[in-house]
């Protein structure tokens, strides 16, 4: 089945780590976006990406990295820099830049 | 101004009810519309595109205005079911793609 999968499904992480989160879509779509979502607040966007190899910050990117190596991989890494990433994350895509997007399950990531 | 506003709600109505969200956006340029939907804890799930001409699915209903620059969500005859965060989602074809939502509206169907 075609789709885009999210892993893990929930992470935790110690203060100061860095950490991957990892997202794959076989679904041959060019555009991927990362978003984070905190409780009771709507999407924001941390980058996005059209093409591989190419990418761009969203809203709130401090403390986020991430890489476009592969048309189906885009993950995002969450550095000891982002000082608030207890958080709900989204990762998204679409045929176009700009298409309906499609949502993986997300990763729920706290910081103990 | 941000990109997209919503009404965040809540919406609480019993079932049977009609129910309608509307969400304004900000840029003229906006081309493509959508409506989401998004469960507890779940990630969103696309309900429907919105055309010029308007579309309707069901009991769902979705309007574009583009001369006042807003979309409309009406759902008919509503179930438990339709329990749900609803998402209005804008794409400005400046930004190249770049998918704008609003922070949702929430809407419980009560027995």
């Amino acid at each position: 089945d075609g789709g885009i999968t999210q892993s893990p499904k929930y992470l935790f992480r110690k203060e100061g780590q860095n950490v991957t989160l990892s997202c794959e879509q076989n679904l041959n779509h060019d555009a991927m976006y990362w978003y984070r979502q905190d409780p009771g607040q709507g999407l924001r966007l941390i980058y996005y990406s059209q093409i591989v190899n190419d990418f761009q910050k969203g809203d709130i990117a401090e403390g986020y990295s991430v890489s476009r190596e592969k048309k189906e991989s885009f993950p995002l890494t969450v550095t000891s820099a982002q000082k608030n990433p207890t958080a709900f994350y989204l990762c998204a895509s679409s045929i176009t830049s700009g298409g309906e997007a499609f949502f993986g399950q997300g990763t729920r990531l706290t910081v103990v | 101004r941000k990109e997209v506003e919503q009404d965040p709600g809540p919406f609480n109505v019993p079932e049977g009810a009609t129910v309608a969200f509307n969400c304004t956006y900000s840029n003229s340029a906006s081309q493509s519309f959508f409506w989401y939907r998004q469960d507890c804890r779940k990630e969103p799930k696309l309900l429907m595109s919105v055309y010029s001409s308007g579309n309707e699915d069901g009991r769902f209903t979705a309007q574009l205005n583009r001369a006042s620059q807003y979309i409309s969500l009406l759902i008919r005859d509503s179930k438990l079911s339709d329990s749900a965060t609803y998402l209005c989602v804008v794409v400005r074809g400046s930004t190249l793609g770049r998918l704008y939502f609003g922070r949702g509206t929430q809407l419980t169907v009560w027995p």
